[in-house]
């Protein structure tokens, strides 16, 4: 069973700035990874699918990239609606697993 | 896009059956790939297991021994049963689906399911 580990479980950053979240299988997930963001009350939001392919509609500030163990999600330009959890989720293998979150929050 | 309509109790008693339904519309429910996910309260999300249009399954081992998970194409719906529920069963539970291999795009509002007496 593959185990995703995310850190840091909480970033501050201001708005306009830019966040760097990182994610890490406990083994090669290939390019199987998936990034979703999540606000209270809310359904998980597909961002990011095949570690660096943006889901429709999703904008241009958000770019993900890493393969094998490490990814890493960037968001460019931090706008306010932008401030929530997010996920990682790995599809390489079975079970799915996700992480278990990192909180970006404003600074 | 697709709408997925989850379905089902609230509220479950210990060592009793839960039971949601997930309705899709908007799309051929045969161009996607199926899942229930569930969320208990202040943590990540957890793969339950996974349907094919055709009817087969993938499951997670944590909850295989209690997991059934079904699809009905023409009624474009498929279903969660989960078996000896306990408190550690208390979550918000999710159908989801994707046209891309595994990553879900398209969610249902969630379900809040409790387990309690």
């Amino acid at each position: 069973e593959i185990v995703m580990t995310q850190s840091p479980a909480t970033l501050s950053v201001s708005p306009g700035e830019r966040a760097t979240l990182s994610c890490r299988a406990s083994q090669s997930v290939s390019i199987s990874l998936a990034w979703y963001q999540q606000k209270p009350g809310q359904a998980p939001r597909l961002l990011i699918y095949g570690a660096s392919t943006r889901a429709t509609g999703i904008p241009g500030r958000f770019s993900g990239s890493g393969s094998g163990t490490e990814f890493t999600l960037t968001i460019s330009g931090l706008q306010s609606e932008d401030f929530a959890i997010y996920y990682c989720q790995q599809y390489n293998n079975w079970p799915l697993a996700f992480g278990q979150g990192t909180r970006l929050e404003i600074k | 896009q697709v709408q997925l309509q989850e379905s089902g109790p609230g509220l479950v008693k210990p060592s009793e059956t839960l039971s949601l339904t997930c309705t899709v519309s908007g799309d051929s429910i045969n161009g996607y790939y199926w899942s229930w996910i569930r969320q208990p309260p202040g943590k990540g999300p957890e793969w339950i297991g996974y349907i094919h249009y055709s009817g087969s399954t993938t499951y997670n081992p944590s909850l295989k021994s209690r997991v059934t998970i079904s699809v009905d194409t023409s009624k474009t719906q498929f279903s969660l049963r989960l078996n000896s529920v306990t408190a550690t069963d208390t979550a918000v539970y999710y159908c989801a689906g994707g046209q891309q291999w595994l990553s879900f795009d398209s969610w249902g509002q969630g379900n809040l399911v409790t387990v309690s007496s």
